[in-house]
């Protein structure tokens, strides 16, 4: 059974960075077949999807947070890592991790998602 | 990619059906095969349901069904329980050059 699990800061003050790891288990992250995508989901508001990557370091982002976010993998360690730099209150959020399978394009597991707050 | 439309909220007593819309565009839902849905609960994450606009996962009850017609996808929710009260989100791919994805707006089933 896959499982992810989203580890980093519960604060970040604005300007900053915020920085999140997703560790998986129980599949090979460096196996063809599965992109790996952050989402976002707003207090009491619906999801974003942030961007992805491929194990092979191909990235896609969405056009609205492209300049701020990379998204980056470690199949050493079976990670993948957000960075979303000079974040504002606005972008306090549960932030979820996610396996995407590439031929059906769902999203078919997901972290149990951790709340960044953007507050000084 | 501008997010999907669907309904706020919709409801029906135990047993009933309900049908979600989700509403995209001629570049999204209207072009690929490639919509989803997926099941919140408060505080949980969420899980998909439906893939491929209407295939279901393995341990997903085939009270869930899904359909695509023109730009408009729909979840249909057949014979209600009280456990399928939750948030629904479609999702749709967009293409590489649309920077790929879009959530829906959400819905949530009320089971009355």
């Amino acid at each position: 059974q896959v499982q992810l699990q989203e580890s980093g800061p519960g604060l970040v003050k604005p300007s900053q960075t915020l920085s999140l790891t997703c560790t998986v288990s129980g599949g090979s992250i460096s196996s063809g077949g599965y992109y790996w995508s952050w989402i976002r989901q707003h207090p009491g508001k619906g999801l974003e999807w942030i961007g992805y990557i491929y194990y092979s370091g191909s990235t896609y982002y969405n056009p609205s947070l492209k300049s701020r976010v990379a998204i980056s993998i470690d199949t050493s360690k079976h990670q993948f890592s957000l960075k979303l730099n000079s974040v504002t209150a606005a972008d306090t959020a549960v932030y979820y991790c996610a396996r995407v399978v590439s031929s059906t394009l769902h999203f078919d597991y997901w972290g149990q998602g951790t709340l960044v707050t953007v507050s000084s | 990619q501008s997010a999907l439309t669907q309904p706020p909220s919709a409801s029906g007593s135990p047993g009933q059906s309900v049908t979600i819309s989700c509403t995209g565009t001629s570049s999204d839902v209207g072009r690929y095969n490639y919509v989803s849905w997926y099941q919140q609960h408060p505080g949980k994450a969420p899980k998909v349901m439906i893939y491929e606009v209407s295939k279901r996962p393995s341990g997903v009850p085939d009270r869930f069904s899904g359909s695509k017609s023109g730009n408009t996808a729909f979840l249909t929710v057949s014979g209600l329980q009280a456990e399928d009260e939750a948030d629904y989100y479609c999702s749709a791919y967009g293409g590489s050059n649309n920077d790929n994805y879009a959530f829906g707006t959400g819905t949530k089933v009320t089971v009355l």
